[in-house]
């Protein structure tokens, strides 16, 4: 497993389209994230999946978006009807979290999928 | 709330100067886990170093160390004899009730030969 794979790497969108990204976590993680960052920010959090469920969603991510794990495996992250304020890097992560008291793992990212919509 | 705050928007140094960057955080939980990322101009956030808040020990990983100090709340990452290769935006990140990472906004470190 050579670490957290997401595809594609860049999309130039026009206004209006709808565009999917997927991401393929480290497999044995059981824990995936979605996150957003914008130039000369830091990422900012969209939502987690542990295994196939989702367990919260920022208020970042309007109805436009939306998120899936299916069978716990890679994930897919939607926005419909793009605007221009969609256009940043999003960023997807995996990490391997265990019960109370045994500790959380480090998050693993991918390479990203830099959006621009014209 | 969570709150990570990175001060320095940006840091200029020579090649072989030693570099701090602050990260300070905010956390109302006893239990949390403090981490810095790398991430160079390739995009790709590099994993460095996670930090429980049972564990103040410094670390020390090559040219690389860190100073945790609960007091103040803070997490700071030396790099000594640094190296153009350094050369990236620096993240520091928090992770409590064991749901999502906070980042702060990174410290561009650059360093020139």
């Amino acid at each position: 497993d050579t670490g957290v794979s997401q595809d594609p790497r860049h999309k130039i969108t026009k206004r209006g389209q709808n565009v999917t990204f997927r991401c393929d976590p480290i497999s044995e993680h059981n824990r995936l994230y979605w996150y957003r960052q914008t130039l000369g920010q830091g990422p900012e959090f969209l939502t987690y999946f542990q295994n196939e469920a989702q367990l919260e969603k920022s208020r970042l991510l309007s109805d436009r978006f939306s998120a899936e794990r299916p069978k716990g495996s890679f994930s897919t992250l939607e926005i419909q009807r793009t605007e221009q304020g969609d256009s940043a890097m999003y960023l997807c992560a995996s990490s391997l979290s265990h019960s109370w008291g045994q500790g959380f793992a480090e998050a693993f990212f991918g390479q990203g999928t830099r959006l621009t919509v014209v | 709330a969570q709150k990570v705050t990175q001060a320095q928007t940006e840091i200029s140094v020579v090649e072989k100067e030693d570099v701090t960057l602050d990260c300070v955080y905010e956390t109302r939980d006893t239990t949390y886990y403090l981490f810095w990322y790398k991430q160079p101009p390739s995009g790709e956030l590099v994993f460095l170093i996670r930090r429980n808040s049972f564990d103040e020990q410094n670390e020390i990983s090559g040219r690389y160390s860190w100073n945790f100090q609960k007091s103040t709340s803070s997490f700071n990452f030396t790099i000594t004899a640094s190296q153009v290769v350094d050369s990236a935006v620096y993240f520091c990140a928090s992770l409590n009730n064991f749901n999502k990472f906070y980042f702060g906004s990174g410290t561009k470190l650059n360093v020139k030969p």
